[in-house]
């Protein structure tokens, strides 16, 4: 069964910094990895997504994150955050063929002016 | 193209009563998944329906059920609601052709039991 992992819980970072959020999984095959941003009381808004091909993937709002198989991490990075990227942020790992995917735990960032 | 609508977006119901919420996918997307978010439990799958049929299920209760109909469109229902049933409620449509499985979410239906 694949599962994943955010380390960090919560993120506190000064606008303008940079960013990253960590993301482990756990699956036997080649994995389809996600990363997805909650707004509170909102639904989930995908931000990038790796099925194959290029590791270093770039998604909307400025996002890249990277895969690295040896590692079994797809860890989300941003060169210089915003105000408005404060929100919880969450990684997931999909099944080929399936609409299904586990979700880690979340990490919820803060943005300090 | 429009995206995926849940609805109603809030409902306040009563133990031992029981819901159905419901989901409507992006226009062509087969596979609607349903989640429950929770602060102490994170994000749980619920179940999955493609082309009308239950795919996947998570390990929930037998009072969590769902259904797909002909257009794709999705309920869920719960039954006998505990407080521990208040949650948001999450669909996710999805189009799987050529395997992209990535999930479009609606803004979730937040339920409270009282």
């Amino acid at each position: 069964a694949q599962s994943v992992t955010q380390p960090d819980i919560h993120i506190t970072v000064s606008e303008g910094a940079s960013l990253e959020l960590r993301c482990n999984y756990s699956y036997g095959a080649t994995p389809y990895l996600f990363w997805y941003v909650q707004s509170p009381g909102q639904g989930l808004q995908l931000l990038l997504k790796y099925f194959s091909g290029d590791t270093l993937v770039q998604g909307i709002k400025g996002f890249e994150a990277e895969f690295k198989r040896s590692q079994s991490s797809f860890n989300l990075r941003k060169p210089s955050v915003h105000w408005s990227d404060a929100a919880e942020y969450f990684c997931a790992v999909g099944v080929s063929g399936a609409g299904k995917s586990t979700f880690g735990d979340g990490t919820t960032l803060t943005v300090k002016p | 193209k429009a995206g995926v609508t849940q609805t109603p977006r809030y409902l306040i119901k009563t133990r031992g009563q029981q819901v159905t919420l419901s989901c409507s996918p992006i226009s062509g997307h087969r596979s609607v998944s349903w989640y429950q978010q929770t602060p102490g439990q994170g994000l749980q799958f619920l179940f999955e329906y493609f082309s009308e049929t239950q795919r996947n299920k998570g390990n929930f209760p037998g009072r969590f059920s769902g259904r797909q109909f002909s257009n794709s469109r999705s309920e869920m229902n719960v039954s006998t609601l505990e407080l521990g049933d208040s949650a948001l409620y999450l669909c996710a449509s999805s189009s799987l052709l050529g395997g992209a499985t990535e999930a479009f979410f609606g803004q979730g239906t937040r339920l409270t039991v009282v």
